[in-house]
């Protein structure tokens, strides 16, 4: 089965600063998915960015990036010029390539942004 | 992006009564459904998965009996939590993806249940 690990269960940052937030995975599929969602306060859940495992190039969405690191089964996300707005919980999340499955998702990191 | 909604956004019902929440893809066909459970400050958790016009597939843990899924169109799947007890509380949360290969998943606002 596979799981998703994150680690930090709060980061906080100062607004234009740069953090990073941490996600592992184990899996025993060649193909998958993995992706970064963002729930706000309104518990809306927000897709962020994802990365399909076959490409090698990194994803990039305006501000947010990720570091995706195959062999080693890591998949951080950079958010850049951190803004108030970006406070929320950050959920890491995998999904595997076959049609019909689900999201699995990580134990989430609380992310603060403060002025 | 596609839309889901779900209907309530809240709902309060004594023990012992049984709750309804619908879950509607509202600009497309949503072939297969997620109903996801979210604890305060925790993950979500997956409850079950639904293909329209079959039975509902639960996660184990989860009480097939408690919580009844029907998927009986392409646009509407209900998540009925019967015999709800002050444990059920929660906030329920529905996904739906429009074809299998479709590698996002797109998330209604959420239920929240308490139970008195």
């Amino acid at each position: 089965a596979q799981t998703v690990t994150q680690s930090q269960p709060e980061m906080s940052v100062q607004e234009a600063e740069t953090v990073t937030l941490s996600c592992t995975y184990d899996t025993s599929e060649s193909d998958y998915y993995l992706f970064w969602y963002k729930q706000p306060p309104s518990r809306q859940m927000i897709l962020v960015i994802r990365q399909e495992a076959y490409k090698q190039q990194n994803a990039t969405e305006n501000r947010f990036s990720v570091n995706f690191q195959k062999a080693a089964k890591s998949f951080s996300l950079k958010i850049s010029d951190s803004q108030l707005g970006d406070a929320a919980m950050y959920f890491c999340a995998y999904r595997s390539y076959q049609a019909g499955t689900a999201l699995i998702f990580g134990k989430g990191t609380t992310l603060s942004v403060s002025s | 992006g596609a839309v889901v909604s779900q209907h309530p956004s809240w709902v309060i019902c004594k023990s012992g009564t049984s709750v309804k929440i619908e879950c509607r893809s509202l600009d497309f066909q949503a072939t297969t459904m997620f109903w996801y459970r979210q604890f305060p400050k925790q993950s979500l958790m997956l409850m079950a998965t639904s293909n329209e016009g079959s039975k509902a597939t639960y996660e184990q843990g989860v009480e097939k009996d408690k919580f009844l899924i029907n998927h009986a169109s392409l646009t509407l799947s209900t998540l009925t939590v019967t015999s709800a007890h002050p444990e059920d509380s929660s906030f329920y949360i529905c996904s739906a993806r429009d074809t299998p290969s479709l590698n996002e998943q797109f998330f209604g606002p959420g239920t929240r249940l308490t139970v008195l």
